[in-house]
């Protein structure tokens, strides 16, 4: 099963950009890598995802080096309310099955 | 209108009895999930249903049984309560497990407290 390491957490203020990474060794060569973000009380919500080199949209960035055995999320210009927890996520196959294994997750705080 | 729904948001109980949390998504996703997270975060996958076929089960008490009605609902029983297991569940669907580049959507979780 692919696993993953993260940051447990990060400090960062307003308006700098936040760098995230995720290192998964196992990761199985049709999987994709999935950040997703989770804030208090809720639950955890889709914000990226990629297969290899970069990915954009509106609110990140996912950078992914050749060998695919890390990713790194990038979070330009992060404001107080991207404060969350943020999860990198690899598919995993047990046997036919797929397995959605998520990290332990990285806190990110942004301090004004 | 929601995609994932749980209900209910918070349930409090007492050691030893039974409840169940239901789950619905209106989104025509083949694979539902239920998801535990403990006090320190950590989200771990408990169970998984695709095409009303259980496929993966994780090393999970006995205690705990998801039952599917149909492929919009997964409903989590647990019998037998105890203290350990107060924690957020959170079920998830997703179009296609064995798809690589799936995406899950989460419902807003259940507090369940263990008094």
């Amino acid at each position: 099963l692919a696993k993953t390491t993260q940051p447990i957490s990060m400090d960062s203020y307003e308006g700098q950009e936040v760098n995230i990474t995720c290192s998964h060794n196992n990761i199985a060569t049709n999987d994709y890598i999935t950040w997703y973000q989770q804030f208090p009380s809720q639950g955890p919500r889709f914000i990226i995802q990629g297969y290899k080199t970069k990915v954009t949209n509106e609110v990140a960035s996912l950078f992914i080096p050749a060998d695919r055995k890390s990713s790194t999320l990038s979070l330009p210009r992060v404001s107080l309310s991207d404060t969350a927890v943020y999860y990198c996520l690899v598919g995993a196959r047990t046997g036919s099955a797929r397995q959605l294994t998520f990290g332990s997750g990285t806190q990110l705080t942004v301090l004004p | 209108d929601t995609a994932v729904s749980q209900t209910p948001k918070y349930l409090v109980t007492q050691m030893g009895n039974d409840k169940s949390i239901k789950c619905e998504q209106n989104l025509g996703h083949d694979t539902m999930y239920w998801y535990k997270q403990d006090s320190k975060k950590f989200l771990k996958i408990m169970f998984s249903y695709n095409n009303k076929e259980l496929i993966i089960n994780e090393t999970v008490p006995n205690r705990f049984s998801p039952k599917s009605p149909d492929k919009a609902h997964l409903n989590l029983h647990i019998n037998s309560l105890e203290l350990g297991d107060s924690a957020v569940y959170f079920c998830a669907s997703s179009q296609d497990v064995n798809m690589p580049n799936t995406e899950a959507f989460f419902g807003q979780g259940t507090r369940l407290t263990v008094v």
